[in-house]
C-alpha cells in the first residue's frame, strides 16, 4: 500500500488557521486522499476526502498538489474542540465496492487558548 | 439515526483466554471493518465484512476471526489471547457496493481490552 508521511505534532493558537501537511509520494492514480481525526477517547471521524481537485466542506478544506504527491488539510479557524490526532490516509480498494483505510501515526494537533 | 455502538466498553482477560467483542452498525450500513489500536499508534486494519462475507484482511493471524449477521451487527473473536493483544478495538460501518458512491466509515467508540 502507498504510504503517507505526517509530522508527529503541531501547535496552533485558537481562532487561527492551521495547515496540516501530508506527503504521499507513492500515490497511485486511483488513490483517494482521506483525512480522519480522532478526538481523545473517541473513535476516528471522517473529515474530508479528495482525488485531484481542492475540496471544501463545513469542517475543513483540502488542498492537493498538482502532482498529487502531497496534500494539506486546512482548518480555517482552530477551536479547542479541534485538538485531536489527524490522519492522512490513502484509501485502498478491497473488492465488492468496499475500501479499507490504512492509518499511519497521524499528527497530534494541540490548540492553545 | 443510531450511530455505531460497541460492547463492552472495557474488558480484562488473562493470557490464553478467548474474547468476543460486539459491534452494532449504523442503520442501513452493510459493511463493517475492525481495527486494532495500540497505545500511541494509529488504528491497524484487521478485516472487513461485506454482506456477511469476509472481504479483505490485514496482517493478523487466524486466531482473530469475525462474523457479520443478517442485521449487519458484527463480532470480533480473538482466541489464545496474548499480552500484545491489549489495545483499543474499533469497529467502523459503511454503506458499500454502490458504484460511484463515497464510502465514509463511521467509527464506534471502541472496546478497551487489557490482557494480563
Amino acid at each position: 500500500d502507498a504510504k503517507t508521511t505526517q509530522p508527529n505534532s503541531m501547535e496552533s493558537n485558537e481562532e487561527e488557521p492551521v495547515h496540516l501537511p501530508c506527503n504521499h509520494s507513492t500515490i497511485s492514480g486511483t488513490d483517494y486522499i482521506h483525512w480522519y481525526r480522532q478526538l481523545p477517547s473517541q473513535g476516528p471521524e471522517y473529515v474530508i476526502h479528495g482525488l485531484t481537485s481542492n475540496v471544501n466542506n463545513r469542517m475543513a478544506s483540502l488542498a492537493i498538489a498538482e502532482d498529487r504527491k502531497s496534500s494539506t488539510l486546512i482548518l480555517h479557524r482552530a477551536t479547542l474542540r479541534d485538538a485531536a490526532v489527524y490522519y492522512c490516509i490513502l484509501r485502498a480498494y478491497s473488492g465488492a465496492g468496499s475500501y479499507q483505510l490504512t492509518f499511519g501515526k497521524g499528527t497530534k494537533l494541540s490548540v492553545i487558548p | 439515526e443510531t450511530g455505531v455502538t460497541q460492547s463492552p466498553t472495557h474488558l480484562i482477560k488473562t493470557r490464553g483466554q478467548q474474547v468476543t467483542l460486539r459491534c452494532s452498525s449504523q442503520s442501513g450500513h452493510n459493511t463493517v471493518s475492525w481495527y486494532q489500536q495500540a497505545l500511541g499508534q494509529g488504528p491497524q486494519f484487521i478485516f472487513q465484512y461485506y454482506r456477511e462475507e469476509e472481504n479483505g484482511r490485514g496482517n493478523f493471524p487466524p486466531r482473530f476471526s469475525g462474523l457479520q449477521f443478517p442485521n449487519y451487527s458484527s463480532e470480533l473473536n480473538v482466541n489464545a489471547l496474548e499480552l500484545d493483544d491489549s489495545a483499543l478495538y474499533l469497529c467502523a460501518s459503511s454503506l458499500d457496493g454502490l458504484a460511484g458512491a463515497y464510502n465514509e466509515q463511521f467509527f464506534g467508540p471502541g472496546t478497551r481490552l487489557t490482557v494480563l
